[in-house]
């Protein structure tokens, strides 16, 4: 079974904090993506990544930044977290089969700012 | 431009009523994939199935079926004799695999609940 794994299912943070999501995919899949969900926009993608060191801007990027080191592991950062960014971010990783993929997601983490 | 609409923002039904979910897509592509997944209150996106544009058969998992209809860009997802346990946010998505490695590109959601 694919696993994909969030560091924290809740995180309570300041308002300035940096903060660190870790994701970490145990299959070796090539893909990976951040999203945030909130209620009435569904999910939107904020960054993904297509191999190590290599990053993609999502729909929203602003404020975010990412890290891949590793293969299994994407980390998204909030460089100074903001209220607006309460919300649930959810991992994704995914790989190509047949010219198409199915995206297999994390748990999520329900980040609160304060 | 690529897009994926469910106009059914939420539904509630009582438990046993059979229910479908509307999703209608715009593809600038003859080649995609049509995906649904769903998340329970735990929130993990769950995987449910994929369909290429090829392949225009329906298709049936035990309760669940799918009905794609290219004529309608339309792939409509129905839920027969309903459980409580079906009650989820149900997500259909889009990916044009000739353009590249792009990410699916997800509807907005539709809330299910299944009332007892």
């Amino acid at each position: 079974d694919v696993k994909v794994t969030q560091s924290s299912r809740y995180l309570v943070k300041r308002t300035g904090e940096k903060v660190f999501l870790e994701c970490v995919q145990d299959m070796d899949h090539e893909n990976m993506f951040w999203y945030r969900q909130d209620p009435g926009l569904g999910l939107r993608l904020i960054y993904f990544s297509y191999d190590v060191k290599m990053k993609e801007k999502g729909d929203i990027p602003e404020g975010y930044s990412v890290s891949r080191e590793k293969k299994e592991r994407f980390s998204l950062i909030l460089e100074s977290a903001s209220t607006n960014q309460t919300s649930m971010y959810l991992c994704a990783s995914s790989f190509r089969r047949h010219g198409s993929y199915e995206q297999y997601f994390g748990p999520g983490t329900r980040l609160t700012v304060t | 431009a690529q897009k994926v609409t469910q106009a059914q923002t939420e539904i509630s039904v009582v438990e046993k009523e059979d229910v479908t979910l509307d999703c209608v897509y715009e593809t600038r592509d003859t080649t995609y994939y049509l995906f649904w997944y769903k998340q329970p209150p735990s929130g993990e996106l769950v995987f449910l199935i994929r369909r290429n544009s090829f392949d225009e058969q329906n298709e049936i998992s035990g309760r669940y079926s799918w009905n794609f209809q290219k004529s309608t860009s339309s792939f409509n997802f129905t839920i027969t004799a309903s459980q409580v346990v079906d009650s989820a946010v149900y997500f259909c998505a889009l990916s044009e695999p000739s353009y590249g490695n792009t990410p699916l590109v997800f509807g907005k959601g539709t809330r299910l609940s299944v009332i007892a």
